[in-house]
């Protein structure tokens, strides 16, 4: 167990449609981290926060967004949902220390599939 | 900007023998090199990291990694395998600096057989 929650474990929705996901990052880390993995793609890196703040983008579309509240859990909210939004969203965490060397830590995912 | 390539999709291996997963990176500075794995259903787990210093870095679970800079190469070995390390392997490259996003490579599945 990593310490780090995703919520919910499985989401089935339409196209079209609006999800949030959400994570609760480790105890004590500042930085979250949205990570999107499917069959075509891969692991690919969506969206840092640290400390509510956005960090860094990545591969993230328009339609999709985050943030991260003063509890300094995050969401990722995904609109206008197309068939190729299935995927399994990772959430990770770190402590964030601005240059410091961080590892990250994975949640178990949520696994969307958009019908 | 960063990348890494994993050859293998996919490695099947008997139970007992050793195992070497490749990965090579593209990174245009001192590279922070990463392996995770990811068992079924799972979230990632990570196996080890190099950051600096030793070259040959040591891991949980009996498994190590050496960083070779002149082949730009950051293998993941085990010298003997279990089943329960059937799962699938990732390599990833991160930079230091204030957004410490990693960049995944392909991933290798890696079987167990009896």
């Amino acid at each position: 167990d990593s310490g780090v929650t995703q919520t919910p474990k499985h989401l089935i929705t339409a196209t079209g449609q609006r999800v949030t996901l959400r994570c609760s990052p480790r105890s004590g880390d500042l930085s979250v981290y949205w990570y999107q993995q499917s069959l075509d793609q891969g692991l690919q890196f969506l969206i840092q926060y640290y400390n509510g703040e956005e960090r860094a983008k990545g591969n993230i579309l328009e339609r999709f967004s985050a943030q991260q509240f003063p509890d300094l859990h995050s969401e990722l909210n995904l609109s206008s949902l197309e068939l190729g939004d299935s995927a399994l969203y990772f959430c990770a965490s770190s402590p964030g220390v601005a240059g410091g060397l961080d590892e990250q830590f994975f949640g178990p995912g949520t696994r969307l599939t958009v019908l | 900007a960063q990348s890494v390539t994993q050859p293998d999709i996919h490695i099947t291996v008997s139970e007992g023998a050793s195992l070497e997963l490749r990965c090579n990176y593209s990174y245009g500075a001192t590279p922070y090199l990463f392996w995770y794995v990811q068992s079924p259903g799972q979230g990632l787990q990570l196996l080890l990291k190099y950051f600096s210093g030793d070259t040959l870095v040591q891991g949980i679970k009996g498994f190590e990694a050496e960083f070779k800079r002149s082949q730009s190469s950051f293998n993941l070995r085990k010298p003997s395998v279990h089943w329960s390390d059937a799962a699938e392997y990732f390599c990833a490259v991160g930079r230091l600096s204030n957004d410490y996003k990693l960049s995944f490579g392909a991933g290798t599945t890696v079987t167990v057989r009896a």
